[in-house]
């Protein structure tokens, strides 16, 4: 069975301060990765997708994938009171359009 | 770009009554569109797959004459749920797949569904 697993947190962390966020996953034949972001309330919103072993930063988020330990992470540097939400971590299988979500990780930007 | 349209954004109906909800790629063609449902504090639970002119693949446990989905255009997937009762009362998010490899969704709004 795939799965994807995430720490559901409070990630807590002050403003300024850098968050990271973790992602495990079960299937060694996945191939593309996303980080979600969710507010509540509101629909998930694309903020990084990641496909090879690597970094891949945009403006102050950096996906960060390791597919030999089977692990993708998201650094939110100058966390911001803003950022505070639920991140959710979507992995896609090869040959498959379906994605396979983890239960998101609730981050808490403190002021 | 990459942009979903949902609509409604909310609705209430009455017990009994059928209730669609739209959703539309509006800046680009989508070959596979998916619901979603999410109830409070809850993960996102996929629903079903919609491919353009074909039938939808429901997933376990949902009730695919319940569920309506039609997928009549590259731009539109609308899904209807008939009989609505109150434990049909959630949050419904469709979203969008790119035609490229990478299988991105693109998620709508969201409909807030409430029977009474």
């Amino acid at each position: 069975q795939k799965e994807v697993e995430q720490n559901s947190g409070p990630l807590s962390v002050p403003e300024g301060a850098i968050a990271s966020l973790n992602c495990t996953y079960s299937d060694r034949g996945s191939q593309s990765f996303f980080w979600y972001r969710q507010y509540s309330g509101k629909s998930p919103e694309l903020i990084m997708s990641i496909y090879s072993n690597g970094d891949k930063e945009d403006g102050r988020f950096t996906a960060q994938l390791n597919k030999a330990s089977q692990y993708v992470s998201l650094l939110i540097r100058d966390s911001q009171p803003s950022d505070s939400a639920t991140y959710l971590c979507a992995v896609n299988l090869s040959g498959y359009s379906t994605l396979t979500f983890g239960k998101g990780t609730m981050l808490l930007v403190s002021p | 770009g990459a942009v979903v349209s949902q609509h409604p954004s909310w609705v209430i109906c009455k017990s009994g009554t059928s209730v669609k909800i739209e959703c539309r790629s509006l800046d680009f063609q989508a070959t596979t569109m998916f619901w979603y449902r999410q109830f409070p504090k809850q993960s996102l639970m996929l629903m079903a797959t919609s491919n353009e002119g074909s039938k939808a693949t429901y997933e376990q446990g949902v009730e695919k004459d319940k569920f309506l989905i039609n997928h009549a255009s590259l731009t539109l997937s609308t899904l209807t749920v008939t009989s609505a009762h109150p434990e049909d009362s959630s949050f419904y998010i469709c979203s969008a797949q790119t035609a490229s490899s990478y299988n991105e969704q693109f998620f709508g709004p969201g409909t807030r569904l409430t029977v009474l």
